[in-house]
């Protein structure tokens, strides 16, 4: 079964860069990357997104090499209260049909 | 302008019962899509619709059906429910198909199942 994969859980000092990335083998052709947020008890917050090359607004940038099998999140000088869990979400093309895929989540851990 | 709201908040139900959740999207938006969240499975999609249309389905059993109406929102039903529905359930509403737009999510709806 076609899925994305992303690291478990990182750690980072406040003031660091923050490098995540997500792994989609069978991204579909035409469909986005998107990347969202989601502290405890609350619903996924969208951060931002991307179909090729790079995008940057004003809290993140979003690297995407040319095959778009992979993607990566990039978050400057991090705080505290980016300790949340981010996903990654594309659409997936199988023999299945097109299917709308999270990420497992990275757990990210900013520390003083 | 209002956000993605969810009912009930909170559910308790029995196995072998079933379930019906509601979602309202935010005004304008014609896509909803569901998600349930489980420690150990992350968030599962479970399907989208798009101006009263199912685009597309996750790898759920057919106990799980959905529906949207014509002023876009959309419940999920569950029937006989098994104790391994115990999830949150998310509903998040868009522009356009939930992969080409941002998605905004509701609250969700706990339901435990005893």
């Amino acid at each position: 079964l076609a899925k994305t994969t992303q690291p478990i859980s990182m750690d980072s000092y406040e003031g660091q860069e923050v490098n995540i990335t997500c792994s989609h083998n069978n991204i579909a052709t035409n469909d986005y990357i998107t990347w969202y947020q989601q502290f405890p008890s609350q619903g996924p917050r969208f951060i931002i997104q991307g179909y090729k090359t790079k995008v940057t607004n004003e809290v993140a940038s979003l690297f995407i090499p040319a095959d778009r099998k992979s993607s990566t999140l990039s978050l400057p000088r991090v705080s505290l209260s980016d300790t949340a869990v981010y996903y990654c979400l594309v659409g997936d093309e199988n023999t299945g049909g097109f299917k709308t895929i999270f990420g497992a989540g990275t757990r990210l851990f900013v520390k003083a | 302008k209002a956000g993605v709201t969810q009912t009930p908040r909170y559910l308790i139900k029995t196995r072998g019962q079933q379930v019906t959740l509601s979602c309202s999207p935010i005004s304008g938006h014609r896509s909803v899509s569901w998600y349930q969240q489980t420690p150990g499975q992350g968030l599962q999609f479970l399907f989208e619709y798009f101006s009263e249309t199912q685009r597309n389905k996750g790898n759920f059993p057919g106990r799980f059906s959905g529906r949207q109406f014509s002023n876009s929102r959309s419940e999920m039903n569950v029937s006989t429910l098994e104790l391994g529905d115990s999830a949150l359930y998310l509903c998040a509403s868009s522009l356009g198909l939930a992969t080409d737009y941002e998605q905004y999510f509701g609250p969700g709806t706990r339901l435990t199942v005893t």
